[in-house]
């Protein structure tokens, strides 16, 4: 059974740029959700798909934008990068949306704006 | 809006020694609690999930303790090695979809 794994590993960007980060997740699961920790803090809901749907969206503006394929694997986007986007973005899936689902997080891509 | 605490921030013991880790929630409508495992610029590992139903789940040397009416968790690291040095992080999951709203962690030095 493969686990969650994520790309790339880092990631370096200035100001205004755009970037995509990946996520594949953990086989059979068809839930996935980002998260956003910077350094020192705990993790930062961002949002959830769940079957190619958002499925829940944390305080983060619309420039932070997702999408979910067929095979359950995922994509972060995220337009006009600032320096407080510097973090570690971490992806973790779930069998299913629901509430008592476990989930498994990636190793995540840290995200170096300057 | 419910909040995940944590302290103290950080924590050094000697090894060997036993050790409790707190963490404390807002609301009590949760529907789990998470603990898990960060070592330094690396992932989450989990290492507990404990259900609204139950009182305490067990890992080997961990075991984790939940009371929803006080809002309090506790993490119990026995016989703690420089090997569990990393930061803990408690989670809760407050509703029906699966966000997990985080604490700040403990970060934990286990010394030889």
């Amino acid at each position: 059974e493969t686990g969650v794994t994520q790309s790339p590993t880092h990631l370096i960007k200035t100001r205004g740029q755009q970037v995509t980060l990946r996520c594949s997740s953990q086989s059979g699961h068809n839930t996935v959700s980002w998260y956003q920790q910077a350094l020192g803090q705990g993790p930062q809901f961002i949002f959830q798909y769940y079957r190619e749907e958002e499925n829940g969206r944390g305080n983060f503006p619309p420039r932070f934008s997702g999408l979910q394929f067929p095979n359950y694997s995922s994509e972060l986007n995220v337009n006009a990068l600032e320096l407080d986007d510097s973090a570690l973005y971490l992806c973790a899936s779930s069998l299913g949306a629901g509430g008592y689902n476990e989930q498994f997080f990636g190793p995540g891509t840290r995200l170096t704006v300057l | 809006k419910q909040e995940v605490t944590q302290i103290p921030a950080a924590l050094s013991v000697p090894e060997g020694e036993n050790l409790v880790l707190n963490c404390s929630f807002t609301d009590s409508a949760i529907y789990n609690l998470q603990w898990f495992r960060q070592d330094p610029g690396k992932g989450l590992t989990s290492l507990l999930l404990i259900q609204s139903s139950q009182r305490e789940q067990t890992s080997g040397r961990l075991n984790a303790s939940l009371d929803k009416s006080s809002g309090r968790s506790t993490l119990y690291i026995a016989a703690s090695q420089p090997g569990d040095s990393a930061t803990y992080l408690c989670a809760v999951r407050p509703g029906a979809n699966s966000k997990l709203t985080f604490g700040k962690g403990i970060t934990l030095s286990v010394r030889p």
